[in-house]
């Protein structure tokens, strides 16, 4: 059964440092999300892409996150300088076309010191 | 302020049971309702959705909706021990370009016991 996959599994970096993590979503899927989840709290949207673009953003995701599909395959989530606060699980998650179902990977666990 | 409340349990059920989650949500416009299931330390895992009002079954699951009570639920038959997770209601808002994020409660903890 096709899967969301997502790499590295746990990232662990120094305040102020950038990140990637990276993503494959299912393979015909056009809708890609990431959302996050601060250990204890709920899960909370950070931005949707469709065709090459940001579709929607939440106010997390402000100047220090971009998001980019470099190939055909990848859809990757950056922070450009961490924060503590930052630290939390990381969930990519992919949607067929009329159907609605976002299908979650395996989560990045990110771990700002 | 859009919101999706759950009773964070936990909610304790013995094996065998009916276990019932419930959630509500904010905004009337909702147009679709999703459950999630969670284990300790891994990815919502999709259980199922719905969007009409009324009950849909899967398997062991039914999710129930009333959009006039802007409730939803999910009942689990014969519930087992493996069902042991915390349950995520998530709703999809009506506005937006894209299908549409998804708002999630901050979950439900069941337990079943042997």
């Amino acid at each position: 059964e096709p899967e969301v996959t997502q790499t590295p599994s746990h990232q662990v970096t120094q305040m102020g440092q950038e990140v990637i993590l990276r993503c494959v979503p299912i393979s015909n899927h056009l809708y890609f999300y990431w959302y996050r989840q601060i250990l204890g709290q709920k899960v909370e949207f950070l931005v949707s892409f469709y065709n090459n673009e940001i579709s929607e953003k939440s106010e997390i995701f402000d100047d220090q996150f971009s998001v980019e599909r470099p190939d055909g395959s990848n859809f990757t989530l950056k922070i450009r300088s961490t924060k503590l606060e930052d630290s939390a699980m990381y969930f990519c998650a992919s949607e067929g076309v009329a159907n609605y179902e976002q299908y979650f990977g395996p989560g990045t666990r990110l771990t700002v010191t | 302020q859009k919101e999706v409340e759950q009773n964070s349990g936990p909610l304790s059920v013995p094996e065998g049971a009916i276990a019932s989650l419930n959630c509500t949500y904010s905004d009337r416009g909702s147009q679709s309702f999703f459950w999630y299931r969670q284990y300790s330390g891994k990815s919502p895992e999709l259980i199922m959705f719905i969007y009409s009002n009324g009950d849909k079954e899967d398997g062991r699951f039914t999710a129930q909706l009333n959009k006039a009570s802007q409730y939803v639920s999910l009942l689990i038959r014969d519930s087992q021990p493996s069902d042991s997770a915390t349950y995520l209601c998530a709703v999809n808002p009506p506005y937006g370009g894209s299908q549409g994020n998804l708002i999630f409660g901050k979950g439900t903890k069941l337990s079943v016991k042997p």
